[in-house]
Formats: C-alpha cells, structure tokens, sequence
C-alpha cells in the first residue's frame, strides 16, 4: 500500500509567520499534489508537481509556494500566513497522474491565528 | 456552471435501504471517474473507479453515462459503516491539465439503525 505521510496532523500559526508543511511518500511516485479542503468548497488543487524540482500551479496558487528538491518530498509553504489560509491540507501521490487514483495522505488542520 | 456537481444531502436512510447517488461532469472529453468516501476528519479514500461498462464490488455498483455525462453510485443493503461522505471525482484527461482530480461537493450519507 502506499503510504503519504504528513508532517503534523494539527497546527497552530500567528498571521504572518512562515509556515512549512511537509509531506512524504514511500512508493516512488513521480506526482504530488497539494489540496486544501474547506466546507462547502471541497478539495481544491494548490500546486502539483510531476518530477523532482518541477512545479505547476493548481486552480489557487496565491500565496503559497512548493518545493520538490527529492521525489519522495513536496512541501507547501506559506510564505506569510493570513487567517484564510486557515484550512485543511491534504497531500496526495501517484504514479501517473492522467489516469491513476491519488493516494492522500492524513492530512493537517492548519488554523492562523 | 461547476465542473463536477453533486448533491450534497444529506441522506439520511435506515440499514438495508439502498441508496443511490448521482453526479454530473460538465467536461465532455473527461476520461477517467471515480467515487471516493471520506469520513468525518479523515482524509478521502478511493472506493472504486468507474467504467464504461459499469462495475461492481460487493454491495457497491458504479454506472458511467457518457452520453449524459453523469455517473452514479449504488449501495444496496446499507450498514451503519457506510456512513460517510461520498465524493464524486473526474480527470479531465488532458495531460496538460496535470492529471489534477476534479473533486465534486461531496454527498453526505447517514445511515440509520
């Protein structure tokens, strides 16, 4: 089975501050993904990535940044947290991102303060 | 008009009904379907994809109409363990558009002793 981990299942941030979140997967997947999910609106695609230092942006890029410097690593940063980015956070993996399922991982509840 | 729209229920049925859910796809070259189930606080998880030709597993029966664009899902014999959300989810298919799964509202399943 694959398996998505994500750093921190809940946190707590100051507007303003930086934030990191981290997420890892075990299967050699060549796709990440970064969605938020929020009542009402659903899963939403922040950014993607389909290989090693590569990046695209999803349907709500701003404000967020990516990194993908290995391939089991992508890490959404929020360069200055604001109180709508309050939300939940979910990563997710594949193998090929045009027809296979996404794996998420757990997921964390980041609330700005 | 939303790419991908559910009807986000609640439904709220005994044990042994059978409950059926549909979803409409606005993308006509849409190519890949699939129904995930979310419980409450917990990240999505794949239930099954679905084909042309329909599919079957267990209690749960995915249907595809292309020619309508909508799918739909089926599940006979409801246990109180099916109660979760249910999240309709497309792929539009075109490479260039990431492989980003189209996630609809989600539709929100109680089931009752």
């Amino acid at each position: 089975d694959v398996k998505v981990t994500q750093s921190s299942r809940y946190l707590v941030k100051r507007t303003g501050e930086k934030v990191f979140l981290e997420c890892v997967q075990d299967m050699d997947h060549e796709n990440m993904f970064w969605y938020r999910q929020d009542p009402g609106l659903g899963l939403r695609l922040i950014y993607f990535s389909y290989d090693v230092k590569m990046k695209e942006k999803g349907d709500i890029p701003e404000g967020y940044s990516v990194s993908r410097e290995k391939k089991e690593r992508f890490s959404l940063i929020l360069e200055s947290a604001s109180t709508n980015q309050t939300s939940m956070y979910l990563c997710a993996s594949s193998f090929r991102a045009d027809r296979d399922p996404k794996d998420f991982g757990p997921g964390t509840r980041l609330t700005v303060t | 008009r939303k790419e991908v729209e559910q009807d986000p229920g609640p439904f709220n049925v005994p044990e042994g009904a059978t409950v059926a859910f549909n979803c409409t796809y606005s993308n006509s070259a849409s190519q890949s379907f699939f129904w995930y189930r979310q419980d409450c606080r917990k990240e999505p998880k794949l239930l099954m994809s679905v084909y042309s030709s329909g599919n079957e597993d267990g209690r749960f029966t995915a249907q595809l109409n292309r020619a309508s664009q909508y799918i739909s899902l089926l599940i006979r014999d409801s246990k109180l363990s099916d109660s979760a959300t249910y999240l309709c989810v497309v792929i539009p298919g075109a490479y260039n558009q990431g492989g980003k799964l189209i996630f609809g509202q989600g539709t929100e399943l109680s089931v009752k002793p």
